[in-house]
């Protein structure tokens, strides 16, 4: 089964708000956490990781937080802008098993002017 | 920044026949990765590449397939013969260390149609 689930496939926020984008994982062994971004190449690009000894990690406009307990991880964009309208894939896996990341269906992020 | 290119961007074959999907890996990396997405669903991994060799694949890594970076060109998978479900976009990424959580660097995808 999908071990990685995003379950909003879309989100509308307006410029200037705050964009937030879940995540749910199955497998309890995964300890890497990673948001990637959908450029309009279609090429995904890392945004942000964060490993599960940390619950929380800030990038600039970008921080993912992580409820290992609950299974869960998000990311909050801050001051949304235009160009954050993409793809957001989120993905997770064990680290030492050949980087071999679970993917989410992604999630269409559209930030309105 | 490093780019991971691929190579076409769509190929349109019939059932029965070979394809080969072409990558460019990042100049320096030296792990191989290709990832598949069918319509609708997510990137699902199909088989990580090190050192001339098949490092793991997964169960959608059928016999009909192969990968091969032959004297540090482009790295390939090959498959031999294409079937209907073979129909997806392939995604061919890189990176210059595994073990941890060594960032991937994915190209464009090649989408694949199989008729």
């Amino acid at each position: 089964g999908q071990q990685v689930k995003q379950s909003s496939p879309s989100l509308t926020v307006q410029e200037g708000g705050i964009s937030i984008l879940n995540c749910d994982y199955e497998n309890d062994m995964f300890d890497y956490f990673a948001w990637y971004k959908k450029y309009p190449d279609n090429s995904p690009t890392l945004l942000i990781s964060v490993r599960s000894n940390v619950d929380k990690r800030e990038d600039g406009r970008l921080t993912v937080f992580l409820n290992k307990s609950g299974k869960h991880f998000s990311l909050h964009i801050t001051a949304s802008q235009p160009e954050d309208t993409a793809v957001y894939l989120c993905g997770s896996m064990q680290q030492g098993t050949g980087s071999k990341l679970s993917f989410g269906k992604g999630a269409k992020l559209t930030v309105s002017p | 920044g490093p780019k991971v290119l691929q190579i076409p961007s769509h190929q349109i074959i019939d059932m029965g026949q070979m394809v080969t999907l072409n990558c460019d890996p990042v100049s320096n990396h030296l792990y191989f990765y290709w990832y598949k997405q069918i319509l609708g669903q997510q990137m699902e991994f199909l088989v990580n590449f090190y050192n001339g060799k098949v490092m793991e694949k997964s169960k959608l890594f059928k016999d009909q397939f192969s990968v091969e970076r032959p004297d540090g060109s482009y790295f390939t998978l090959k498959i031999q013969p294409t079937a209907l479900e073979d129909s997806a976009v392939y995604f061919c990424a890189s990176s210059l260390d595994q073990g941890g959580s060594e960032r991937l660097f994915f190209g464009h995808g090649t989408k694949l149609s199989v008729l």
